[in-house]
């Protein structure tokens, strides 16, 4: 069975920092973009970044750009994401998602169950 | 950006009636769209892509039709398992991929 499992979240300070792992089973990850999707309360999914097959090309979203940082490790089947500087707009539900590319762009065809990251004071 | 705008927010249906929800992209994605449901506590599911074609192991209850700017899914004779929060997103122009704020399907 194709899995994907999130770790890592928990409660943190602004300006604090924390890593967000992901373990894929049941598939060949290092054949798959890969990508992290958060939940934010009030507005709903939003995009963070996106990481190819041999980790030579990432992209993240303007909101995080220089603050977070995807990266994998194919050998352990691990997607990554490092989180410095957070605020509190950073709070949510992070989703670790597999990429389906399809013309022009990408849809989502496996998640896992999501890591809560709460920056408060 | 492309903005996604689902309505309603929320829809209130009876188990074993129809429910059609709304996606509207602010400028045209023509098929280059999916359909998500998300259960409390749970990541979301892949329903839908290409705006009409049902992922893998999909009933066939759900149904996605549109183009352009306008998409509707379709959840035909509502099943208790049915209720949840129903996101659309687009990929047609990336980056980024955007999303809908999502559709709360409730029993009525």
């Amino acid at each position: 069975e194709m899995n994907l499992v999130e770790s890592g979240g928990g409660l943190v300070q602004p300006g604090g920092s924390l890593r967000l792992s992901c373990v894929a089973s049941g598939f060949t990850f290092r054949a798959y973009w890969m990508h992290w999707i958060r939940l934010v309360p009030g507005k709903g999914l939003v995009w963070v970044a996106r990481i190819n097959t041999d980790a030579s090309t990432t992209s993240h979203a303007d909101s995080v750009e220089g603050r977070f940082t995807i990266s994998r490790d194919n050998l352990k089947n691990i997607l990554y994401l490092q989180m410095s500087d957070l605020r509190d707009e950073d709070t949510a539900t992070y989703f670790c998602t597999r990429d389906v590319t399809y013309g022009s762009g990408s849809f989502l065809d496996l998640w896992g169950q999501g890591s809560l990251v709460t920056v408060s004071s | 950006e492309i903005v996604m705008t689902q309505s309603p927010a929320t829809l209130s249906v009876s188990v074993g009636e129809r429910a059609t929800l709304s996606c509207r992209a602010s400028q045209s994605i023509s098929y280059n769209l999916a359909w998500y449901q998300q259960k409390s506590g749970q990541g979301p599911r892949l329903l839908i892509y290409g705006a009409h074609t049902r992922a893998t192991g999909i009933p066939d209850r759900f149904s996605g039709s549109g183009s352009g700017t306008e998409f509707f899914l379709t959840v035909s004779s509502l099943q208790s398992d049915d209720f949840a929060v129903y996101f659309c997103q687009q990929y047609h122009h990336w980056p980024p991929i955007t999303f809908g704020q999502g559709t709360r399907l409730e029993i009525k």
